[in-house]
């Protein structure tokens, strides 16, 4: 089975600093994908990774896919109140039976302080 | 607008009654898929399909079921709910993708179904 293992779980920062969620596995994934999600609500795609060593940019988001396709990470640079979420990585299993499997991690709830 | 329709939003119910919790997209998008969110766990993905008339077992497929007669339709069915089913619920859909991931690609979630077994 393939897991996807999230940190830190919980993480409460002041406006303007900077951090940096990760999401690590032993298994090899198709891609990678990192969501928010507010409460309420259901997650919202931020980014698909595909290729090890990949990284995108989302403004003050960044994003790696690990050159193993195993992990990833999500930096946060001067963080925002608006940042406050939980933030859930997605894994695409490289199994070709189960193309449509995704796995996700367990999540990090982030708060951003005023 | 692009969505993903789920109803209902909110369900209390009682050990052994069948229900049906519905999921419609109006994106022609070809892969749908049904999770569970629970504190301490995450999202598992229940059951997902890849087209009309093809399901696949996710991670926690046990006591649910699922059909995908048409392409914007993708309900989930509880036969006989326990209350260890009490959770959130949300749908996805997504547009295959044939480039280089496998897999969905960009997942549009439903709003969600708080769903309460007694």
């Amino acid at each position: 089975t393939q897991l996807l293992e999230q940190s830190p779980q919980f993480l409460s920062i002041q406006e303007g600093e900077n951090l940096t969620v990760y999401c690590n596995s032993s298994s090899v994934f198709s891609s990678l994908q990192w969501y928010r999600q507010e409460p309420g609500e259901g997650p919202v795609l931020l980014v698909t990774v595909v290729t090890g060593g990949e990284v995108k940019k989302l403004k003050r988001l960044t994003f790696q896919f690990g050159d193993a396709r195993k992990d990833s990470s999500l930096h946060i640079t001067a963080a925002q109140p608006g940042d406050t979420g939980l933030y859930l990585c997605a894994g695409g299993s490289t199994d070709g039976g189960s193309q449509g499997n995704l796995i996700f991690g367990k999540g990090t709830k982030l708060s951003v302080k005023p | 607008e692009a969505q993903v329709t789920q109803n209902p939003r909110y369900l209390i119910t009682v050990t052994g009654k069948k229900l049906t919790v519905t999921c419609s997209q109006n994106m022609n998008h070809e892969y749908m898929s049904w999770y569970r969110q629970d504190p301490g766990l995450g999202l598992r993905q229940i059951y997902y399909s890849m087209n009309v008339e093809v399901t696949d077992k996710g991670d926690v497929p046990e006591g649910y079921k699922v059909s995908r007669k048409e392409k914007r339709n993708f309900p989930l069915i509880l036969e006989s709910p326990s209350p260890n089913q009490t959770s959130l619920y949300f749908c996805a859909s997504s547009p295959r993708t044939s480039g280089r991931a496998l897999g969905p690609d960009t997942q549009y979630f439903g709003p969600g179904t708080r769903l309460t077994v007694l």
